[in-house]
């Protein structure tokens, strides 16, 4: 059961254009909701996160957006560029039974940004 | 300052080998992880340990063993290696467990790449 879901494997943009990369969870209990970006052959690396109680955070050229409404949050990058092209993962936070935090990560969308 | 070093990079075992994957961070995180990640695949929880000499299971411990009998170290063991644990492995460490808000982010080593046939 996949309680963070990223539906598009892959999105193709032009350079400068806005990219546009959409998540879906299940669990209404999530406080924090974050975004990953992976490069080949490196980890993931922090993007940028937002808490539930709030509806929009915003960081140079990457603003994520969440309608708690419709369990859905989205990551826009504008303007988008070349270097912007690496597979952004969605990932999920909230305290378990045991008290323990846990996060839960979706499949990721690999970007192109085509020049 | 290097961050969170994985060795190897590469490893190819055959079915029933045992091995070790090495972690060390140098940011003096208490908070360290173990992730696989297969193909197509989310990221998923091996183990965690929130201290030396502290570690406990995530969603896929079956197949595994860790330790951490330092801050610095959080080495993952594979007994009787299987197919099935063919995936790439990612170690993890964060200041503390509010990685989930964004204030104390999850720092990823570069993975291994493992292989089991």
């Amino acid at each position: 059961d996949q309680q963070v879901k990223q539906n598009s494997p892959s999105l193709s943009v032009q350079e400068g254009r806005i990219s546009i990369l959409n998540c879906d969870y299940t669990n209404s209990m999530f406080d924090y909701f974050l975004w990953y970006k992976k490069y080949p052959a490196e980890g993931p690396t922090f993007l940028i996160s937002i808490s539930s109680i709030k509806d929009k955070n915003e960081d140079g050229r990457f603003t994520v957006f969440l309608n708690k409404s419709a369990k859905h949050l989205s990551l826009h990058i504008v303007p988008s560029q070349p270097g912007d092209s690496a597979v952004y993962f969605c990932a999920a936070s909230s305290i378990d039974a045991g008290n323990n935090r846990k996060l839960i990560w979706g499949l990721g969308t690999s970007l192109a940004v085509n020049p | 300052n290097a961050g969170v070093t994985q060795t190897p990079k590469f490893r190819i075992l055959k079915i029933g080998q045992s091995m070790t994957l090495q972690c060390a961070q140098d940011m003096n995180h208490n908070y360290m992880y173990w992730y696989r990640q297969d193909p197509g695949m989310g990221l998923k929880l091996i183990y965690y340990s929130v201290g030396a000499g502290i570690t406990d299971k995530g969603e896929v411990p079956n197949g595994y063993n860790v330790s951490r009998s330092t801050t610095e170290d959080f080495p993952l063991r594979l007994e009787l290696a299987a197919p099935s644990q063919t995936s790439v492995y990612f170690c993890a460490s964060s200041y503390s467990d509010y990685f989930g808000r964004g204030d104390s982010p999850l720092h990823f080593g570069n993975g291994t790449r493992l292989t089991v046939t």
